[in-house]
């Protein structure tokens, strides 16, 4: 089984400011690893995942995450933020042993001040 | 496309009145999905369904019912709605991949139904 972990639940940022939102994770299994944003009264999109390869993964809107195996994280940055990054950021994990199961973690709600 | 598309966007019940959420996409897509989505909990997995006909318990399936007569539309059923069902109800849909396995793909999410049981 999975879980996740994203510590913060609300993070404050000033405009253009960087900003980076925790997720850790446990798995018995390798997995798969995916940041999802919410924007206010939509549905749920996909920002960019991490399958094999490159630790290093770009996502759309300037985003990017580090696989960490040996940490077991999934940190999400980026450099300059814009009052329009204003949302709500999931992580989700699932393993490769599965299934069709994506296992989200709590939420980060990034706030964007002027 | 209009993608992923839920009916209705809000809906409130009374104890014990039953309802039926539909989903529909139109990407051909092979799987989907019902989440509740609750203030810090995140998105929880109901019943999901791997095709036409075919469905399967998720995380959190007592008191709800799911059904997949055609490959477009994914139904989900409270038959006997409670107060702990007030939530927010997404629908995903993720497509057939011949390598990798379902749980590298992406999954569309429509922009939800909120419910309110009272």
């Amino acid at each position: 089984a999975q879980s996740v972990t994203q510590l913060d639940s609300q993070v404050p940022v000033f405009e253009e400011a960087p900003v980076e939102l925790r997720c850790n994770y446990s798995s018995s299994v390798s997995v798969y690893l995916f940041w999802y944003v919410q924007y206010p009264n939509q549905g749920l999109q996909l920002l960019l995942k991490y399958l094999s390869g490159s630790t290093l993964v770009k996502g759309i809107n300037g985003f990017e995450a580090e696989f960490n195996k040996s940490q077991t994280s999934f940190h999400l940055r980026k450099p300059s933020v814009h009052i329009s990054d204003t949302a709500e950021y999931f992580c989700a994990v699932s393993g490769m042993d599965s299934s069709y199961k994506l296992i989200f973690g709590s939420g980060t709600r990034l706030l964007v001040r002027p | 496309n209009a993608g992923v598309t839920q009916t209705p966007k809000f809906r409130v019940l009374k104890t014990g009145q039953s309802m039926t959420l539909l989903c529909a996409q139109d990407m051909n897509h092979e799987y989907m999905y019902w989440y509740r989505q609750d203030p810090g909990m995140g998105l929880r997995l109901i019943h999901y369904s791997v095709g036409e006909g075919t469905t399967a318990k998720g995380e959190v399936p007592d008191g709800y019912n799911v059904s997949r007569l055609k490959k477009q539309n994914f139904l989900l059923g409270l038959e006997s709605a409670a107060p702990s069902q007030t939530s927010v109800y997404f629908c995903a849909s993720s497509p057939l991949r011949t390598s990798g396995g379902p749980s590298t793909d992406t999954q569309y999410f429509g922009p939800g139904t909120r419910l309110t049981v009272l």
